[in-house]
């Protein structure tokens, strides 16, 4: 069974630009996760989706927002980039009717903002 | 809303010693799942080990046990015969996948 992946592994944009980061769950998984993990620092709640509906937000700015498609995969759209976006951007998905609680990780994306 | 707190940004062990890892939460919910990853320097998280706040009974998978005082909200973390390939970040979440900061564990031959 294929896990959760995430493209690209590496993204590298210049200030201001838009990065687009895609995260597929595990088949037949229907909550998807999107999280921050800047340099030394924790992972930062960033979007939960489930059943293509945003049923959370943690607190980022708005320029930092996405989607889940009817298939269940997810994008993060992430506008006007700043340095201090650059960061490891992890997706999770989990069943959430049968296991609401155990989510499964890709490896995440890479974002350099230069 | 949820909030998980690890207050050890970084800790050590000897290998074959024990170490603990410290988690306090909070939450308004009555029964809930607390859990412990590891994210080693690949980056992939993985599941170490959960609790179910209703059981009373730590969860214990191999050497990795829980201590899980719910009236203190504590939920700590003991690794019993560290070996080197537990050198990790550690992250202690809710069953929001709320986490906390990570302790980063070191693990000395």
């Amino acid at each position: 069974e294929a896990g959760v992946t995430q493209s690209p592994t590496h993204l590298i944009k210049t200030r201001g630009q838009q990065a687009t980061l895609r995260c597929s769950p595990i088949s037949g998984h229907t909550s998807v996760y999107w999280y921050q993990q800047a340099l030394g620092l924790g992972l930062q709640f960033l979007l939960w989706y489930d059943e293509g509906e945003e049923r959370n937000r943690g607190n980022f700015p708005p320029r930092f927002s996405g989607r889940q498609f009817p298939n269940y995969s997810s994008e993060l759209n992430v506008n006007a980039l700043e340095l201090e976006d650059s960061a490891l951007y992890l997706c999770a998905s989990s069943l959430f009717v049968v296991d609401p609680a155990r989510a499964f990780f890709g490896q995440g994306t890479r974002l350099t903002v230069v | 809303a949820q909030t998980v707190t690890q207050s050890q940004p970084e800790m050590s062990v000897q290998e074959a010693e024990t170490v603990t890892l410290s988690c306090t939460y909070d939450t308004s919910e009555s029964d809930y799942y607390l859990f412990w990853y590891k994210q080693p320097p690949s980056r992939q998280m993985i599941l170490v080990i959960r609790q179910e706040a209703y059981k009373q009974q730590n969860a214990t998978e191999n050497r990795f046990s829980v201590n899980f005082q719910k009236a203190a909200k504590s939920f700590s973390l003991k690794i019993s015969d560290s070996q080197l390939g537990d050198a990790a970040m550690y992250f202690c979440a809710s069953d929001k996948l709320i986490f906390g900061t990570g302790t980063r564990l070191q693990v000395f031959p």
